[in-house]
């Protein structure tokens, strides 16, 4: 178990640039989330997969935000057209299943910052 | 609408004493809860969980308490330990759903 890996750790971008973070889960796991977490704040879900399918999006993830998962393994965010307002940490995490004997397993998390 | 409150933002506990840390929910279709801690720069961790159907769940130093009727978990720590000195985040879901609501987190600080 190599754990869930995010890269990159950091990344600064200036206002208006485009952003793509990835995450490859824990190998077995077929659940994928990415949440966000800002200063003084829990994580907010963002989005999840089930092997390839997205199958639920918040109301936070506008459309500048896209979230893939071709294969069924790493999964890939895109933010494009990056405002000041994202600047945060983004978490991946993942599970083998839902419900009480699967808990999430999170990253270490992408922290952007857009100047 | 934030549904699930924890209203210490810090806490600060002597190393072998009791650290309690408080989480209040609204949406009383939650049924499990969780506890998840975080270190600076790292992933928030799994700590300890536990379903509507029961009131406490213990795994070692960690106990978690529930509360339905009030709508309030609580974690104990017994005894804290410096390695303890971490953020901690209490998590709902509800049946079915795939996405946990996270409070705003406690900063534990265990003093030696």
């Amino acid at each position: 178990d190599t754990g869930v890996s995010q890269d990159p750790r950091h990344k600064i971008t200036k206002r208006g640039q485009n952003v793509t973070f990835r995450c490859d889960p824990i190998s077995e796991h077929n659940r994928l989330y990415w949440y966000r977490q800002t200063l003084g704040q829990g994580p907010e879900f963002l989005t999840y997969f089930q092997n390839e399918a997205q199958l639920e999006k918040s109301r936070l993830l506008s459309d500048r935000f896209s979230a893939e998962r071709p294969k069924g393994s790493f999964s890939t965010l895109e933010i494009q057209r990056t405002e000041q307002g994202d600047s945060a940490m983004y978490l991946c995490a993942s599970s083998l299943m839902a419900g009480a004997d699967s808990p999430l397993h999170f990253g270490n998390g992408t922290r952007l910052t857009v100047t | 609408d934030q549904q699930v409150k924890q209203n210490s933002p810090s806490l600060s506990v002597q190393e072998g004493r009791i650290s309690i840390l408080n989480c209040d929910y609204t949406n009383s279709m939650f049924d499990y809860f969780l506890w998840y801690k975080k270190y600076p720069a790292e992933g928030p961790t799994f700590l300890i969980s536990i379903s509507s159907i029961k009131d406490k769940n213990e795994d070692g130093r960690f106990t978690v308490f529930l509360n339905k009727s009030a709508k309030h978990l609580s974690l104990h720590i017994v005894p804290s330990q410096p390695g303890d000195s971490a953020v901690y985040f209490c998590a709902a879901s509800t049946q079915g759903a795939q996405k946990l609501v996270f409070g705003q987190g406690t900063r534990l600080t265990i003093n030696p």
